[in-house]
């Protein structure tokens, strides 16, 4: 079964330090890559995306991920923490059917990052 | 240009009765796809339309049908409505190439009483 991996359930980080949420898949094939925040009472904002090509990607707010195929892995990163920081944070991979990517979704639990001042 | 938008946002359903979201996605987007976010289960995919057929379809019950319409507007209809049928409901629309980001409304946060 296709499936994602966020193993921590909360990551603590002080502001101004650099932070790591992970995330391993478990898809075959070539999926695309994705990370999304929630803050509360509110839908998903898209962060960035792996597609294809260079391995580091860049996103919104200073956010960057890491793609690593060889450990199925897409850690999110930032070099300096903000409390505003503070949210719910999801790793997706589009499901593959067949030897194609298609536009279903599959979410890992999620990963609430708590940035204290 | 205009967010998704999903109403209503918030609904209160006694069990037994149905109930249909609606979702208006980006202008322009022919993407639109459902999922259920629970606390026990996290995001779960429903369904996606894209120009108005059902191009993928999740692991749920019958009970739970969409539809789209030629405006790209989107509803999705849960019937006989169960106490774990309680959650946010988010939709998120997208151009429809596979390789593009979706963007996400607020939610419509069902309850079943």
């Amino acid at each position: 079964a296709q499936s994602v991996a966020q193993p921590e359930d909360q990551v603590n980080v002080a502001e101004g330090n650099p932070l790591t949420v992970k995330c391993t898949y478990s898809v075959s094939g070539n999926p695309y890559l994705f990370w999304y925040v929630q803050y509360p009472n509110r839908g998903l904002q898209f962060l960035l995306k792996y597609i294809t090509g260079d391995n580091l990607v860049k996103g919104s707010y200073g956010f960057e991920a890491e793609f690593n195929k060889s450990q199925t892995s897409f850690h999110l990163k930032k070099p300096s923490a903000l409390v505003s920081d503070s949210a719910l944070y999801f790793c997706a991979v589009s499901a593959v059917r067949g030897s194609s990517n298609t536009g279903k979704l599959i979410f890992g639990q999620g990963t609430t990052l708590q940035v204290k001042p | 240009k205009a967010g998704v938008t999903q109403t209503p946002r918030y609904l209160i359903k006694t069990r037994g009765q149905q109930v249909t979201l609606s979702c208006s996605p980006i202008s322009g987007h022919r993407s639109v796809s459902w999922y259920q976010q629970t606390p026990g289960q996290g995001l779960q995919f429903l369904f996606e339309y894209f120009s108005e057929t059902q191009r993928n379809k999740g692991n749920f019950p019958g009970r739970f049908s969409g539809r789209q319409f030629s405006n790209s507007r989107s509803e999705m209809n849960v019937s006989t409505l169960e106490l774990g049928d309680s959650a946010l409901y988010l939709c998120a629309s997208s151009p429809g190439q596979v390789n593009t980001e979706a963007f996400f409304g607020q939610g419509t946060r069902l309850t079943v009483v």
